[in-house]
């Protein structure tokens, strides 16, 4: 979805090495979050964003940290990556009543 | 805290037949909206359809409608003459309407069906 743009695709990480994962909308919306798709488990939140400078925790923050500098802009990092955050991740926009925009998805492999 | 419920972990449907894909959930609020997101191999999450809880009318879009049972907390996804494309993984969804500024806006989400679409 044009609206939101997730870097990289795809990435391997070793257990302890840090990374960011990028999410850049386009569309001027304050609402921005992060979620974890894992198989099994749907897709749960980690941080959520509902302004520039304004974060907070969603239901599985533990290991992730986020900043909301400017409006387009909303980061994901993880500081010491672990085996279990090998997932897949999606940052997501709020569109008014019409639910989310999603990205196209991170598949992160911490080995 | 809101729950989502898809009891059905996977469904197969003949090529052109009907197919009902089963969710409900559990809130205490009165207002929310309800969805179902598509998700094929390509892993793009897409919104099929939407439902708003203060409408007793049921959404439909072109081939997909819903069931929604609001007293029975039931939100169930019908798709008419299946398609080889609506092959996928389908997530049922719930976001309260109203924002609180405490992470109500956050989406739940049931753990999927794994639509399977045999020619």
């Amino acid at each position: 979805n044009a609206g939101v743009t997730q870097t990289p695709k795809f990435h391997i990480l070793k257990t302890g090495q840090s990374m960011t994962l990028q999410c850049a909308q386009d569309m001027n919306h304050g609402y921005l979050s992060w979620y974890r798709q894992d198989p099994g488990m749907g897709l749960r939140r980690i941080h959520y964003s509902v302004a520039a400078g304004i974060t907070d925790k969603g239901e599985v923050p533990d290991g992730y940290n986020v900043s909301r500098s400017n409006t387009e802009d909303f980061p994901l990092r993880l500081e010491s990556a672990a085996p279990s955050q090998t997932s897949v991740y999606f940052c997501a926009a709020l569109t008014g009543n019409y639910g989310y925009t999603f990205g196209s998805g991170t598949r992160l492999t911490v080995v | 805290a809101q729950t989502v419920t898809q009891s059905q972990p996977e469904m197969s449907v003949q090529e052109a037949e009907t197919v009902t894909l089963s969710c409900t959930y559990d809130t205490s609020e009165s207002d929310y909206y309800l969805f179902w997101y598509k998700q094929p191999p390509s892993r793009q999450m897409i919104l099929v359809i939407r439902q708003e809880a203060y409408k007793q009318q049921n959404a439909t879009e072109n081939r997909f409608s819903v069931n929604f049972q609001k007293a029975a907390k039931s939100f169930s996804l019908k798709i008419s003459d299946s398609q080889l494309g609506d092959a996928a993984m389908y997530f049922c969804a719930y976001r309260p309407s109203s924002y609180s500024g405490g992470g109500a806006d956050g989406l739940t989400f049931g753990k999927g069906t794994h639509l399977i679409i045999q020619p």
